[in-house]
């Protein structure tokens, strides 16, 4: 059974531009997480899904950054306009219930410059 | 707030020797469940152990095996018999019974096992 999988595996954009990444859940997980790890420092929990629905987005920076799971499937993350300060590694997660172990994928390196 | 510290950013350790990691946190909450996840360079995070707050006896899986002080709010992983395979960045996290599973995370420990 294939694992989490997340695209592009590293994207660099110039300050301004729009980047789209995308996570791919193991089958059948409702739960999809995104974090995100800024250089040297800890992850940070960004927002859950369950299925379609956002259940928790309290981790959101701020408005630049738009969440979606259209269907309950594949779930994207867009930042418009990014900023220097969104540079970082971005961790998709899954897991069948809310309480289940998360199934990470390996990341998406954001580089803004 | 819920915060988890790692104050060990670096460390190594001899093949087939032991050594322990620190994880430190701090929540008013009483029910949680405790983890430390295992980065290897380049490959995704796994979960290493896993331990539940309301459990007294310490969480073991094959060499891993965890030490937890929930009045110190403490939680360290110990690994025995280090093999070249367990160099990875190790990440200690926790998350409250109440919530939706969310992870929060201290700033990990990179180890290196040695030949």
């Amino acid at each position: 059974e294939a694992g989490v999988t997340q695209f592009p595996s590293h994207s660099v954009i110039e300050k301004g531009q729009t980047v789209t990444l995308r996570c791919d859940p193991i089958s059948g997980h409702d739960n999809l997480y995104w974090y995100r790890r800024v250089m040297g420092k800890e992850i940070k929990f960004l927002l859950h899904f369950v299925k379609e629905s956002k259940q928790d987005e309290s981790g959101m920076p701020n408005n630049r950054f738009l969440a979606e799971r259209t269907g309950g499937t594949y779930s994207t993350l867009k930042v418009q306009p990014a900023e220097l300060e969104d540079s970082g590694v971005y961790f998709c997660a899954s897991s069948h219930g809310s309480r289940s172990e998360q199934y990470f994928g390996p990341g998406t390196r954001l580089t803004v410059t | 707030a819920q915060t988890v510290t790692q104050s060990q950013p670096e460390m190594s350790v001899q093949e087939a020797e032991t050594v322990t990691l620190s994880c430190t946190y701090d929540t008013s909450e009483s029910n949680y469940y405790l983890f430390w996840y295992k980065q290897p360079p380049s490959r995704q995070m796994i979960l290493v152990i896993r331990q539940e707050a309301y459990k007294q006896q310490n969480a073991t899986e094959n060499r891993f095996s965890v030490n937890f002080q929930k009045a110190a709010k403490s939680f360290s992983l110990k690994i025995s018999d280090s093999q070249l395979g367990d160099t990875a960045m190790y990440f200690c996290a926790f998350t409250l019974s109440s919530n939706t599973g969310k992870l929060i995370f201290g700033q990990g420990t990179t180890l290196q096992v040695k030949p």
